[in-house]
């Protein structure tokens, strides 16, 4: 029940494509869903956020979409850049007490030019 | 740079060795979080602090594993007699409580070579 189910592993997309990643969760607890990037040798860095009471955020080129009733949220890279290529990380918190994050297996983000 | 530091950024090491990182957060930031990841994987939760208090451990910290945060500002994680199961980056965490889904700032991490 603690799982965050992230998909696909590796996504190739040309230049100026919409790359998403998809998550599933299953526990009902979480009401606080980030994403993060990460790149080679260095710490994730929050992307984005959003709250179940949403279903849309966007900040920039970056979008979530959360499908509450289906226990789904996704990221869409808007005019997808090569220096968007990274790992994404989506991720889920309990919200009452620690926020500890459950964090799903990662995406391999590769965007060709 | 007032971001989250780590020290070590790597450490190499025999099986059977102690090991301890040191994590620096944000000045203000009154919570700290401990991770674990392996290649390939997602960061794994381990510990948390508010302010000094160890409020929760997770089942991957075995009793070889022990954090500390005196008085509340840095933070060490030990690992006793090292095994090549712990060679993972160690990641901390750090963010200002708000309620719920307050922003964790995540360091550089510290690599673990277990040889």
């Amino acid at each position: 029940q603690q799982q965050v189910k992230q998909s696909p592993q590796s996504l190739i997309v040309q230049k100026g494509g919409i790359p998403i990643i998809n998550c599933a969760y299953e526990n009902t607890a979480f009401d606080y869903f980030p994403w993060y990037q990460q790149f080679p040798g260095k710490g994730p860095a929050l992307l984005i956020a959003i709250r179940p009471d949403v279903s849309e955020k966007k900040e920039g080129r970056f979008t979530i979409s959360f499908n509450k009733s289906a226990k789904q949220f996704s990221l869409h890279i808007m005019d997808s850049q090569p220096g968007d290529s990274a790992t994404y990380f989506c991720a889920a918190s309990p919200g009452e007490g620690a926020q500890k994050l459950v964090f799903g297996q990662g995406t391999r983000l590769t965007i060709n030019p | 740079d007032t971001g989250v530091s780590q020290d070590p950024r790597h450490k190499i090491t025999k099986r059977g060795q102690n090991v301890t990182f040191r994590c620096d957060p944000i000045s203000e930031h009154n919570r700290l979080y401990w991770y674990r990841q392996t290649l390939g994987q997602g960061p794994e939760f381990l510990t948390y602090f508010q302010n000094e208090a160890q409020l929760e451990k997770s089942r991957l910290l075995s009793d070889r594993f022990s954090a500390e945060r005196p008085k509340g500002s840095f933070s060490t994680l030990e690992i006793q007699r090292t095994e090549q199961g712990d060679s993972a980056m160690y990641l901390c965490a750090s963010s200002l409580s708000v309620g719920v889904g307050d922003t964790q700032y995540f360091g550089p991490g510290t690599r673990l070579t277990v040889l």
